[in-house]
């Protein structure tokens, strides 16, 4: 069963900084692409990043673009966002999701998703 | 910009069905636009339903569909039950980049 668990949320001030992690179980990580996607408080889905397989391709939001990192440890079956210069326009719920292949472009797809994580900005 | 945009909200009765959409402000909605459908009801996470316009995940109901409709991505929900009200998001692929709709709170009554 394709298990993702995200943590690292939390309360933190605007100009900070946050990492969040996504412990992966339930298939061979390595060998998928991952993507984080939010949603504020009562508002819609929003893309964030994504990362192939092997790390070495990367994409952001022009949202987040400069100011997030995404990476992966496939040794630890672990996806990672690191998440600095933090605005109140970053709270919101980050989710965890599996990618149907390698690499995160169609026409593979969004498949499994983890049950997100809270992260706060406020002063 | 890109703007993908959904019905804000759709109400149906049980047992009958509904069909939600997703325009692009680029143009029309083809199948090079891989649409993918998410349901999630509240306090839930999102779930996948369906990929490349028409594709079912191995785990969706087999009510829900999804087309290429005038120029829109659309889901139809066939014989609709109350465990389907919630929220469904649309996502199209714009050669590299990944965007959602604003989502259509599909109310069953």
């Amino acid at each position: 069963e394709v298990q993702l668990v995200e943590s690292g949320g939390g309360l933190v001030q605007p100009g900070g900084s946050l990492r969040l992690s996504c412990s992966a179980s339930g298939f061979t990580f390595s060998t998928y692409a991952m993507h984080w996607v939010r949603q504020a408080p009562g508002k819609g889905l929003e893309y964030v990043s994504g990362i192939s397989s092997n790390g070495g391709s990367t994409y952001y939001a022009d949202s987040v673009k400069g100011r997030f990192t995404i990476s992966r440890d496939n040794s630890k079956n672990t996806l990672y966002l690191q998440m600095s210069s933090l605005r109140a326009e970053d709270t919101a719920v980050y989710y965890c999701v599996k990618h149907s292949s390698g690499r995160y472009v169609a026409p593979y797809y969004f498949d499994y998703w983890g049950q997100g994580t809270l992260v706060t900005v406020s002063s | 910009q890109t703007v993908v945009t959904q019905e804000p909200s759709l109400t149906v009765s049980p047992g009958g069905t509904v069909t939600l959409t997703c325009a692009s402000n680029t143009g029309a909605v083809t199948s090079g636009y891989y649409p993918n459908w998410f349901q999630q009801k509240p306090g839930q996470a999102p779930r996948s339903l369906i990929y490349s316009a028409s594709n079912k995940h191995s785990w969706t109901p087999a009510r829900f569909s999804g087309s290429l409709l005038g120029g829109k991505a659309a889901l139809t929900l066939s014989g609709v039950q109350p465990e389907d009200e919630a929220e469904y998001y649309c996502l199209l692929y714009y050669g590299g980049a990944w965007v959602f709709g604003g989502g259509t709170k599909l109310t069953v009554l």
